[in-house]
């Protein structure tokens, strides 16, 4: 069963300090990588996708992915408080429907 | 640019009633169309996902049903919903089922009591 493993939470980072959000993936066939951010009540909102090894910038966020490892991340620099909301990792295993994480909730505190 | 649609955006149910929650899609043609459910505090579950008109890929197996009469149209039904029917009902859309990232429209939040 192909399987996307998040931490749940919370992760608390103060204000402006970086956050480090992590995700890994089954299988080892994947090759698209997504994270969304799902304000409470809200739906998910695509923030970044990132389908080659290494780093991919936007912004204040930075998509990480090891293959090898079957690990994505995604950094968040100089944290905001409207930066608090639950983080869904999603990867693709090619042929079938996304892969969704649990989630990690962030909270960043003022 | 697209726009992916729901409605009702809130829905309150006695148990045993029936269910249809309607989605749809403006700005692209084509679109493969995905029903999710969230539970409270619970990740997301794919109900049904469909490739084209009539369609439909059932992922869970449970009191509902979904039917896609128009491309850009999806309907997720119940003849009797149940008490843990109740969530976040999320529709969304993608280009594809390989490779490519989905959209997620506004959502139901569906309450039975």
């Amino acid at each position: 069963q192909k399987e996307v493993e998040q931490n749940s939470g919370p992760l608390s980072v103060p204000e402006g300090a970086i956050a480090s959000l992590n995700c890994t993936y089954s299988d080892r066939g994947s090759q698209s990588f997504f994270w969304y951010r799902q304000y409470s009540g809200k739906s998910p909102e695509l923030i970044m996708s990132i389908y080659s090894n290494g780093d991919k910038e936007d912004g204040r966020f930075t998509a990480q992915l090891n293959k090898a490892s079957q690990y994505v991340s995604l950094l968040i620099r100089d944290s905001q408080p409207s930066d608090s909301a639950t983080y869904l990792c999603a990867v693709n295993p090619g042929n079938t429907p996304l892969v969704f994480g649990k989630g990690t909730r962030l909270s960043v505190i003022a | 640019s697209q726009t992916i649609h729901q409605w009702p955006a809130t829905l309150v149910q006695p148990v045993g009633s029936p269910l249809s929650l309607e989605c749809t899609v403006e700005g692209t043609s084509n679109p493969n169309l995905y029903w999710y459910r969230q539970a409270a505090g619970r990740g997301l579950q794919l109900l049904f996902y469909s490739v084209g008109i009539g369609q439909i890929s059932s992922e869970v197996p449970q009191n509902l049903s979904a039917s896609r009469p128009q491309d850009r149209q999806f309907i997720l039904s119940s003849k009797k919903l149940l008490l843990s029917d109740s969530g976040f009902y999320l529709c969304a859309w993608s280009v594809s089922v390989r490779g490519s990232e989905q959209f997620f429209g506004p959502g139901t939040r569906l309450t039975v009591l």
